[in-house]
């Protein structure tokens, strides 16, 4: 079966220290994979979604990047981070080209910067 | 621009009894549904799905109904039980969209006993 998890769970950094979030899945090859940032009051809002490697699409402008080095990880990074960065990331995966194809979300990153 | 919208923040239901979650959107391009259920500091949890060429979906307790002229979506949960107590988000896709989706803002639910 297949498993997303990604890491640190929690992290506090200061403002304008660097980012890095990873995301990695198993059991699947060629995943879509996806960084959704939960927003309070606004739901889930898709940032960075990427169809193979090296492939990245933004979907909003902001202070942070993806990148996707092997087919299974992807990673949200930042070189320096804002305060209005802090908040609840989460990397998903589906399988497939096209939409019908379920998102599964992994356990979540809180971000807080101070 | 919130194409996908859960005007209900919150809701209160008794143990054993309906819940009814609310959702309308925006976008008639969406053919796709998803309802997700989530815990705090947790990652959302696939519920239940609905394509736009069906008007409903059943999933043991949870039953997902779709109209489509008026753009609404709904999911029911019958019995209700304690462990329903989450937030709620519904979701939507456009066929060949790379499986990007648009969420509602949430619906919190509290089953009571």
């Amino acid at each position: 079966s297949q498993t997303i998890h990604q890491w640190p769970a929690t992290l506090v950094q200061p403002v304008g220290s660097p980012l890095s979030l990873e995301c990695t899945v198993e059991g699947t090859s060629n995943p879509n994979l996806y960084w959704y940032r939960q927003a309070a009051g606004r739901g889930l809002q898709l940032l960075f979604y990427s169809v193979g490697i090296g492939q990245i699409s933004s979907e909003v402008p902001q202070n942070l990047s993806a990148s996707r080095p092997q087919d299974r990880q992807f990673i949200l990074s930042s070189k320096k981070l804002l305060l209005s960065d802090s908040g609840f990331y989460l990397c998903a995966w589906s399988q497939g080209a096209s939409s019908g194809n379920t998102i599964y979300f992994g356990e979540g990153s809180w971000l807080t910067v101070v | 621009d919130q194409q996908v919208k859960q005007n209900s923040p919150s809701l209160s239901v008794q143990e054993g009894r309906i819940s009814i979650l609310n959702c309308d959107y925006t976008n008639s391009m969406f053919d796709y549904f998803l309802w997700y259920k989530k815990y705090p500091a947790e990652g959302p949890t696939f519920l239940i799905s609905i394509s736009s060429i069906k008007d409903k979906n059943e999933d043991g307790r949870f039953t997902v109904f779709l109209n489509k002229s008026a753009k609404h979506l709904s999911l029911h949960i019958v019995p209700s039980q304690p462990g329903d107590s989450a937030v709620y988000f519904c979701a939507a896709s456009v066929t060949d969209s790379w499986g990007k989706f648009q969420f509602g803002a949430g619906t919190q639910v509290v089953v009571t006993p």
